[in-house]
């Protein structure tokens, strides 16, 4: 069974910083791998896609890396702003489309 | 694009209740997922249905859940009868051919 770990699960930084966000996985047999923003009591956003064959997407400010072979993505931010504050969830997808997801990092950016 | 839609978007029922979520797709997509997330269980997914067909239900906690999709425009997610440990957010998200989740307002279910 996939499991999905995010580390930290809390970080707080001041605006300016660039900052990275850690996920693995335990199953490198994934179809894809996606990056998610969560602000409070609101739903998910789609911040990029990895497809497996990739190595990385970028997207303005952000930047994803996948490594399947040791079943890690990084998300960084670059220049962070009080405005990326929110939760950013990491899911990844097998070949039956569902998506397992980590807890999530709760990402605090001060001004 | 409007997005996927889904209503409404807050329910508070009373324990016994029957409560329906419904959902609205992007056009196009062809799979549609019904997601629930809770505090102390996260994300998890519920059930998943391609070109209107359930093809993983395995996630569904209970025989009082129960999902239908009657055309590639609209799903519904049932519960009956409803229980206080069944309050949570239910997502609805769809997907097109690359596979790039996208994701509902989702609804937030209070059983009393």
């Amino acid at each position: 069974k996939q499991e999905v770990t995010q580390i930290p699960a809390a970080l707080s930084v001041p605006e300016g910083e660039n900052l990275v966000l850690n996920c693995s996985f335990t199953d490198s047999a994934i179809y894809n791998l996606q990056w998610f923003r969560q602000d409070p009591g609101k739903g998910l956003t789609s911040l990029l896609l990895i497809q497996s064959s990739q190595r990385e997407q970028t997207s303005g400010r952000l930047n994803a890396s996948l490594d399947k072979s040791s079943g890690r993505s990084t998300l960084y931010i670059a220049a962070s702003q009080p405005g990326d504050s929110a939760t950013y969830l990491c899911a990844v997808s097998g070949s039956a489309r569902q998506l397992t997801f980590g807890s999530g990092t709760q990402l605090t950016v001060l001004p | 694009d409007a997005g996927v839609i889904q209503s409404p978007r807050h329910e508070v029922t009373e324990m016994g209740q029957e409560v329906t979520l419904r959902c609205k797709p992007i056009s196009g997509h062809d799979y549609l997922f019904w997601y629930r997330q809770t505090m102390m269980r996260g994300l998890e997914l519920l059930i998943y249905f391609n070109n209107n067909v359930p093809i993983d239900d395995s996630g569904m906690p209970e025989d009082r859940f129960s999902a239908k999709m009657p055309n590639a425009s609209f799903s519904t997610l049932k519960i009956q009868p409803s229980e206080p440990r069944d309050s949570a957010v239910y997502f609805c998200a769809s997907s097109g051919l690359a596979n790039e989740q996208f994701f509902g307002p989702g609804t937030r279910l209070t059983v009393l």
